[in-house]
């Protein structure tokens, strides 16, 4: 398997602009993360799928962000409009439901908001 | 709210030592524990992941602790090597509720000399 694939790998776009991050999971996979890392506030849950179905968007940091799973072998984090303050690291993960658990990270994607 | 503390920050070693990296959490109701490695510029690979019925895991070189009781976990690297050199991250899963998420430290960057 591939594992979690993210694109893209790096973005760099100007304040108000519209970003729109991608994440595949691990086929069979029922569990899926979207994460935030910085060095401030290190790494933050924004928002979890579960069966495609959002469980907890307590994370999500205001209205600008939103997530969406249409199907099991894709989600999409889109943040518009984009602001500088939130440049990161974004990490999709994924996991199996039950089981151990494990949770498996993509490669993330570096955002650069100017 | 669980809070997860991983104290140093930093720790720099020379090759061959034995070392013991700290993570401590606020909330005993946990479900399971895990470290991570996170290499610069890269996703997060999952090391070790202790369930909370367990007292340690251990895999090669690395061996993970448990007491749930004082809410603390370690992992013990033996045998140093400069390729362990990475940031190393504790994460704790809640025990109650259906939610997934984990709750991260905000981990121990590790350098080891050669």
């Amino acid at each position: 398997d591939a594992g979690v694939i993210q694109s893209p790998r790096h973005e760099v776009t100007e304040m108000g602009q519209e970003v729109t991050l991608r994440c595949k999971p691990i086929s069979g996979h029922n569990s899926l993360f979207w994460y935030r890392q910085t060095m401030m506030r290190g790494l933050e849950l924004l928002i979890y799928f579960n069966n495609n179905v959002p469980i907890d968007d307590s994370g999500m940091p205001e209205d600008r962000f939103s997530a969406k799973m249409p199907n099991a072998s894709f989600s999409t984090l889109k943040i518009q409009p984009s602001e500088p303050r939130d440049s990161a690291v974004y990490f999709c993960a994924s996991s199996r439901v039950g089981g151990q658990d494990t949770q498996y990270f993509g490669p993330g994607t570096r955002l650069t908001v100017l | 709210k669980q809070e997860v503390t991983q104290i140093p920050a930093a720790l720099s070693v020379p090759e061959g030592e034995n070392l013991v990296l700290n993570c401590s959490f606020t909330d005993s109701a946990i479900y399971n524990l895990q470290w991570f490695r996170q290499d610069p510029g890269k996703g997060l690979t999952s090391l070790l992941l202790i369930q909370s019925s367990q007292r340690e895991q251990t895999s090669g070189r690395l061996n993970a602790s448990l007491d749930k009781s004082s809410g603390r976990s370690t992992l013990y690297i033996a045998a140093s090597q400069p390729g362990d050199s990475a940031t190393y991250l504790c994460a704790v899963r809640p025990l109650s509720g259906s939610a997934r998420q984990l709750t991260f430290g905000s981990g121990t960057q590790l350098t080891v000399l050669p």
